[in-house]
């Protein structure tokens, strides 16, 4: 079966300071994955989605980038961290063929002070 | 574009009680339709789906019907427990991009009472 991995789990980082958030994928091949943020109290904003390795598409301009390194290895990072940053960040996964259904890792709750 | 409506939260229910969270959407051709739901600090669960017209999806006691005439995937349930409090998110799967995004609703808090 297939599961999705985040780490870490929690996070609190000053202003400025860098960040990299890892999302690991076991048990698919080649699948489409993404990354989210959600502030608090608020719905699910699109980041950045995956199709293939070295292959990201922004969803919004901002101070985060993304990176696919691995078929089933997706990132998130910044060089340096502002408070707007703030928010939990989730990744999911999907594979073509199916109805188009994502599946979602726990989660990284990341606090910038 | 696509977009997804959802009735607005909080949701406040006594333990037993009917539910329902309406969603209506908007989209081109003969979209995917799901519900999420997101337990406090955790990541979102596939609930249900409906992948064509007139499908009921359906888990855990829950239930949603596509319809199409309506542009409606309403969430119902028929007797909630405290275990069910979350947040619930409609989205859903349209036609067209290579990516297959989804397109979330706001989502809908619910809280049930003892």
């Amino acid at each position: 079966s297939q599961t999705i991995h985040q780490w870490p789990a929690t996070l609190v980082q000053p202003v400025g300071s860098p960040l990299s958030l890892e999302c690991t994928v076991e048990g698919t091949s080649n699948p489409n994955l993404y990354w989210y943020r959600q502030a608090a109290g608020r719905g699910l904003q699109l980041l950045f989605y995956s199709v293939g390795i070295g292959q990201i598409s922004s969803e919004v301009p901002q101070n985060l980038s993304a990176s696919r390194p691995q078929d089933r290895q997706f990132i998130l990072s910044s060089k340096k961290l502002l408070l707007s940053d703030s928010g939990f960040y989730l990744c999911a996964w999907s594979v073509l063929g199916l109805a188009g259904e994502q599946y979602f890792g726990p989660g990284t709750r990341l606090t910038v002070t | 574009g696509d977009s997804v409506t959802q009735m607005e939260g909080p949701v406040t229910l006594s333990e037993e009680a009917f539910l329902t969270i309406n969603c209506t959407y908007t989209a081109t051709g003969y979209p995917s339709l799901f519900w999420y739901v997101q337990y406090p600090g955790e990541g979102l669960q596939l609930l249900l789906k409906a992948t064509k017209a007139d499908d009921k999806g359906s888990n855990k006691g829950f239930e949603a019907t596509y319809r199409k005439e309506t542009t409606s995937f309403h969430l119902e349930k028929g007797s909630v427990q405290v275990s069910d409090s979350a947040v619930y998110f409609c989205a859903l799967n349209g036609a067209s991009g290579s990516a297959r995004q989804l397109t979330f609703g706001s989502g809908t808090q619910l809280t049930v009472l003892p």
